[in-house]
This record gives C-alpha cells, structure tokens and sequence, in this order.
C-alpha cells in the first residue's frame, strides 16, 4: 500500500526565515510528486510538481523540493518565508500505475510577524 | 487557467435527507475526483472517474454515490446524509497521463457541508 507522511503537523516560523516542510512516502514504484497549498477557505493549489528530469524542482512563491529516492523523501523548502505564507500544505504521490492520488495529512504552517 | 468550480461554498442539511454535491471544469478533462477533508485526516479519496460513466471508488465509498453523465461535470451524492458526513468536500480533475507521466489536480474552492 502507498502512504505519505508529512511528520509535522504544526511548524511556526517567525517571517524571513528559512523553513523545510517534510514530506516522505512509500513505494515500490516510479512516483510522481506534488505539493499543494491552501489558504484558508479555499481549495488546494499546486505549489511544484516533479515528474521527471532535476531532482531539484522550483515552484511559485519561491518554494522549491528536492527528490530524494533513497530516502524515499520530498521536502519542501523557502528561504525566506512571508507572513502571506502561512496555510496548509500537503504532499501528494501519485505512482506509475493506477489512478489515485495519495496526499499527506498535511503541514500547518505559521509564519509570526 | 483550469478552473474548477463547486455550486456551493457552505451547505446545511438535515440528517436523512439526500444531497447533492456539484462539481464542473472548463479544461475537458479525463479524471474527476471527490475527497473529504478533515482535520487531522487530511484529505481521503471518496470516488474519482476517468471518463464519462466510468466511476471507481476510492478509500472511503461508503454511503456516497457519483454520477459523471458529462465530461465536465462529476457529482457527488449523499445518499441520507449522516452527522458524520460534516465534512469540507473538495473535487478535483486532471488530464490523464501525458507521455507516461502523470499530471496535477486542479481543485475546486471546497464545499462545506453541516449535516444537523
């Protein structure tokens, strides 16, 4: 069975620092790998996707994630982050075959002012 | 841009009634999808479809049915809705694979519904 596991679920971060959502999954095939953002009260919007090619995968709003298959990981990181930051993020797989799409439980993030 | 869009924001049912949940996207879409989204839980996949009449359920089915008679539209129904169907609704499409690879999903605002 897939999963993905987003360890944290609430991380704070005072604005212009650096943050790292986590994000590992499980499979045994080829995946593909999105992150997602919601603001509150609306639905989800993608952030970055990887497919293929780079491992290294830049995104809007500065986010960027790097693929990692030995670990078996895919974090999402900002430099700086904004106080427009903050919301919810998720992690999705999707594997090679099948259809469905697997999102983590999702990452809650706070930026203080 | 892709948009897909939900017929309603906020929903209030009674408990036994049956609703339903509309979903529409202007991209020609293949895959359509409905989860829920709940706290702690994150979102769970209740039925998705992959053309028109196709339906396969998802991880939580159970007392939800869909319906998907045009490409753009997928709905999703509560057959008697329960309390434990309090949830935010959100629906989903993307292209079907391009190349071999697969391609994001496009949500919808969110639909959430009170079930009293």
């Amino acid at each position: 069975a897939q999963s993905v596991t987003q360890l944290d679920s609430q991380v704070p971060v005072f604005e212009e620092a650096p943050v790292e959502l986590r994000c590992n999954y499980s499979s045994s095939v080829s995946v593909y790998l999105f992150w997602y953002v919601q603001y509150p009260n609306q639905g989800l919007q993608l952030l970055l996707k990887y497919l293929s090619g780079s491992t290294l995968v830049k995104g809007i709003n500065g986010f960027e994630a790097e693929f990692n298959k030995s670990q078996t990981s895919f974090h999402l990181r900002k430099p700086s982050v904004h106080i427009s930051d903050t919301a919810e993020y998720f992690c999705a797989v999707r594997i090679n075959t099948g259809n469905q799409f697997y999102f983590g439980t999702g990452t809650s993030l706070t930026v203080i002012p | 841009d892709v948009k897909v869009t939900q017929s309603s924001r906020y929903l209030v049912k009674r408990t036994g009634e049956k609703v339903f949940l509309e979903c529409v996207q202007d991209m020609d879409h293949e895959n359509m999808f409905w989860y829920r989204q709940d706290p702690g839980l994150g979102l769970r996949l209740i039925y998705f479809s992959y053309d028109v009449k196709m339906k396969e359920k998802g991880d939580i089915p159970e007392g939800y049915s869909v319906s998907r008679e045009k490409k753009e539209r997928f709905s999703l129904i509560l057959e008697s809705a329960s309390t434990n169907q309090t949830s935010m609704y959100l629906c989903a499409s993307s292209l079907p694979r391009d190349r071999g690879r697969w391609q994001p999903q496009h949500f919808g605002d969110g639909t959430r519904l009170s079930i009293l």
